[in-house]
């Protein structure tokens, strides 16, 4: 009973690396989300899937880029890391109206030096 | 997405006591949720709500979706060690497309 699986768990980065963030459900979700989280701002929407085969822009999208590879997977790309891309991210997935709540993985703490 | 005005910020409880947060927005909200962050991990869904007045408990935990339609409360009664952690609420709008918005959340931790 997985859920919601993410990795990696941690990652340090020198400004200007590249790097994918995976997400896998295992829950048949149709809509699945990347979130980032920083203190004192809750949670910020970078992209969302509403279904397989579409992406569309959160709140925060800048310097992102998402890849819907198929139902169950939804991953986050940094293309040239950036100090202020240190944050936790977090995927979540939801049934296609949300209005159940998402899932959300375990995060993944990013640094970028 | 939606701004949600979460309070308080961050609170210290005493075991055994009873706590409460609340949320508000000005816009009208159709769904309400309450989350619970552990130190590590990522939120929990705790209490849904789906309508105006509706009154839901979860053991300890007891939440409303306001009369309003603009703002939710999270109570806790009393209080154990472990119920410190980051509480979230969020909700969905009529034209949300889906989407949730979060508050910024409330800290809660043991008073020593």
């Amino acid at each position: 009973n997985a859920g919601v699986t993410q990795t990696p768990k941690f990652q340090v980065l020198k400004t200007g690396q590249s790097m994918t963030l995976q997400c896998a459900q295992d829950m048949n979700h149709n809509s699945m989300y990347w979130y980032r989280q920083d203190p004192g701002m809750g949670l910020r929407l970078i992209y969302y899937s509403a279904s397989e085969g579409t992406t569309d822009k959160g709140e925060v999208p800048n310097g992102y880029n998402v890849s819907r590879l198929n139902k169950r997977e939804f991953s986050l790309r940094l293309e040239s890391a950036a100090p202020s891309q240190t944050s936790v991210y977090f995927c979540a997935s939801s049934e296609r109206t949300g209005e159940d709540g998402y899932t959300f993985g375990s995060g993944t703490r990013l640094t970028v030096v | 997405g939606q701004q949600l005005n979460q309070s308080p910020q961050s609170m210290f409880i005493q075991e055994g006591e009873d706590v409460s947060m609340n949320c508000t927005s000005s816009s009208i909200f159709n769904t309400w949720l309450w989350y619970k962050q552990d130190p590590g991990e990522g939120p929990v869904l705790l209490i849904a709500l789906y309508k105006a007045g509706e009154l839901t408990s979860n053991g300890r935990l007891t939440a409303q979706f306001g009369i309003t339609r603009k703002d939710s409360f999270l109570n806790i009664s009393a209080s154990i060690p472990s119920d410190v952690g980051i509480y979230f609420c969020a909700g969905q709008t009529p034209l949300s497309d889906y989407k949730l918005s979060f508050g910024a959340g409330t800290t809660v931790t043991v008073r020593a």
